[in-house]
């Protein structure tokens, strides 16, 4: 199986400010990597797919890069209602995995 | 709109079945792969199976492997997770969600509200 590892575990930012989080794969996944947001007692939603790909509807301060092992997520601008837990996810081989996540608060 | 909303969780007890119903609409159902991802009360994201557009694929995790069968009905455009000697590990929220695309291996883009089910004695 692919293991998904996620760095940090958890994360404090200001309104404004940059965030960045970043995932690993134990296994080449080229490009198969997703990024879902997930609020308290809501289903996560699709953000990035395809490694970079901004999915329908996700705002444009959401971005991605990476491929092979080692992939970025970033926040260019954190806003009150990006608080959240963020999960990457790979799906280049079954069984896909998501990693622990990344609990993202406002300083 | 692509709505999926799930239906069948509540409280069984241990060793017992359950089947989880994932109703679909919004989207035309048999150009999507879909899924059955859950969540530990408090924990991640779990990936537990998948079923191709067609029915003709299925692939669980080993975590529910021989206890759990993913299904799909084109006629009522609805996906099921039949789920046989559940254990206390299995309690979760259970979400349904939709493959991007045909095939298996696509992000989920479009997610159900979840059902929770609690083993418990």
């Amino acid at each position: 199986d692919i293991q998904m590892t996620q760095s940090p575990s958890s994360l404090s930012a200001s309104v404004g400010g940059r965030v960045t989080i970043t995932c690993q794969a134990s296994h080449d996944i080229g490009k198969s990597l997703s990024w879902y947001q997930q609020k308290p007692g809501k289903a996560p939603k699709l953000l990035i797919y395809d490694e970079s790909h901004l999915n329908t509807g996700a705002p444009s301060r959401f971005s991605a890069s990476g491929s092979g092992t080692d992939f970025t997520f970033t926040i260019s601008s954190l806003q009150p209602e990006d608080i959240a837990t963020y999960y990457c996810q790979q799906y280049d081989d079954l069984p896909f995995t998501f990693g622990p996540g990344t609990r993202l608060e406002i300083k | 709109q692509v709505q999926l909303v799930e239906s069948g969780g509540g409280v069984v007890q241990p060793g017992r079945s359950l089947s989880l119903s994932c109703a679909a609409s919004g989207f035309t159902f048999t150009n999507h792969a879909m899924s059955w991802v859950r969540q530990a009360p408090g924990k991640g994201l779990e990936w537990v199976a998948v079923i191709s557009y067609n029915g003709g694929n299925k692939y669980v995790a080993d975590s529910v492997k021989g206890r759990f069968t993913i299904s799909r009905e084109k006629s009522r455009n609805t996906v099921f997770l039949e789920m046989n000697s559940l254990s206390p590990e299995d309690t979760a929220v259970y979400y349904c969600a939709r493959g991007r695309t045909t095939t298996n291996f696509s992000p989920l883009d479009a997610w159900g509200q979840g059902t929770l089910v609690t083993v418990s004695s």
